[in-house]
């Protein structure tokens, strides 16, 4: 069984339209991480959660906003979307210092 | 530039060869994780070195640090077609949780 969820698998969007990424993860972990990777660059740490708090954010743009309704989810809502958020965003997990990755979701803006 | 970065860039081999992979680091650790990331999926973790720990083997991997030097390296024995990915060394940083800064990978291709 997936232990972290992520859907969608793949997501196209126009150009200023507004989409979330679902992260469920069911290791029971307490910290959540948003990734991103695209072919310019390596993979890059976004956003981290701990106990559902924010705790570290390394996206330089607001149109980022991560989301926690439940201590095991972490979705990403972006808004007003650009050409250059094309990339494939992963979740990830962790209890200490290991950290586990989702599937990723691929986006593709248009 | 980059908090890590694996070298070489890209290597392959033949099936049943032992390869190396290596990274430089720039920052003070507590630990280090060496990924594998196939094609289309998300990265997999292969390894954690702590800072106190100078070697850890997983099956036919083995992970080496010198904190010295600020180098690790990871060693696969009797290469498979299907440890054909991407590998990636990672450096922890506390910010309240541990974060990890990925470098570039090296992409690894084992032939039959």
């Amino acid at each position: 069984d997936p232990k972290i969820i992520q859907k969608p698998k793949y997501l196209v969007a126009v150009t200023g339209s507004e989409k979330i990424l679902i992260c469920e993860q069911y290791l029971g972990h307490n910290a959540m991480y948003w990734y991103r990777q695209s072919a310019k660059k390596p993979l890059e740490f976004m956003f981290s959660y701990s106990y559902q708090k924010l705790m570290d954010n390394q996206t330089a743009s607001s149109r980022f906003q991560p989301q926690s309704s439940k201590k095991n989810h972490l979705d990403l809502q972006i808004t007003a979307l650009k050409p250059d958020d094309s990339a494939t965003y992963f979740c990830a997990s962790s209890q200490h210092s290991e950290q586990y990755f989702g599937p990723g979701t691929r986006l593709t803006v248009l | 530039s980059q908090l890590a970065e694996e070298n070489p860039w890209a290597l392959s081999v033949h099936e049943g060869e032992s390869v190396t992979v290596n990274c430089s680091y720039k920052t003070s650790i507590t630990a280090l994780q060496w990924y594998r990331q196939k094609s289309g999926e998300g990265p997999a973790q292969l390894i954690l070195i702590r800072s106190n720990e100078r070697e850890k083997r997983n099956g036919r991997l083995r992970a080496t640090l010198d904190t010295s030097s600020q180098s690790s390296s990871l060693s696969i024995t009797a290469t498979r077609c299907e440890d054909t990915a991407v590998y990636f060394c990672a450096t922890d940083v506390w910010t309240g949780n541990y974060k990890y800064v990925f470098g570039a990978g090296t992409r690894l291709k084992v032939i039959a």
